[in-house]
């Protein structure tokens, strides 16, 4: 089946710095991505819709200037947190969607846990 | 009214117990419907596609009811390794994105 693989699993970085977690669709392409957000005990919170070779649509309450996303191929999206603050800690999910007829089944990452010191 | 509710859960059962989680959405036109299991600190998976007929797999069982807006997974002889929280998500139509319900938390006790 599909699969969708994130990188890296687990992060730890410092106030202020800036963190780049990619979204790879490995044998299936992709025009279409989404990126989640999930805290302890929360459910997913879709952050935004990641466009290949466009921008990206970014959900309401969500800084488009904080958590950049870049979609430049048909395989790879990137979400990029800059200045990253203790608050920014969580769970960032990627999905892709494999469209068959007038249906489709999401497929996710494995998930990136952020940890801001 | 939020797009997708679930039970709010805990659900605490015994092994073996049968438990049923129930799911309504708002938007009728919705097209497809899902149930995903996520497992603490990992990412959600699917678990079956609900159709309008109905459809079993194993001990899971999926319903849906577009009349009443209402979409139900039923889990016989529950395991341990049941224990996760159950999503419901709705497709709904003119390719919106795909929209999550709260989940519902089972634990499964020896």
């Amino acid at each position: 089946g599909a699969v969708v693989s994130q990188h890296p699993s687990w992060v730890i970085c410092k106030s202020g710095t800036s963190v780049k977690i990619e979204c790879r669709s490995l044998d299936f392409q992709a025009t279409t991505m989404f990126w989640y957000r999930q805290f302890p005990k929360q459910s997913l919170m879709l952050m935004a819709t990641s466009n290949e070779g466009s921008k990206a649509t970014y959900e309401q309450g969500v800084e488009k200037d904080k958590f950049l996303i870049n979609h430049a191929s048909l395989t790879l999206s990137t979400l990029t947190v800059t200045s990253a603050h203790p608050e920014d800690s969580s769970f960032y999910i990627c999905s892709a969607r494999v469209v068959a007829g007038n249906t489709g089944e999401l497929f996710f990452g494995e998930g990136s846990r952020l940890t801001v010191l | 009214r939020k797009e997708v509710e679930q039970d709010p859960g805990p659900f605490n059962v015994p092994e073996g117990a049968t438990v049923a989680f129930n799911c309504t959405y708002s938007n009728s036109a919705s097209q497809s419907f899902f149930w995903y299991r996520q497992d603490c600190r990992k990412e959600p998976k699917l678990l079956m596609s609900v159709y309008s007929s109905g459809n079993e797999d194993g001990r899971f069982t999926a319903q849906l009811n577009r009349a009443s807006q209402y979409i139900s997974l039923l889990i016989r002889d529950s395991k341990l390794s049941d224990s996760a929280t159950y999503l419901c998500v709705v497709d709904p139509p003119y390719g919106q994105n795909f929209v999550f319900g709260p989940g519902t938390r089972l634990s499964v006790l020896p």
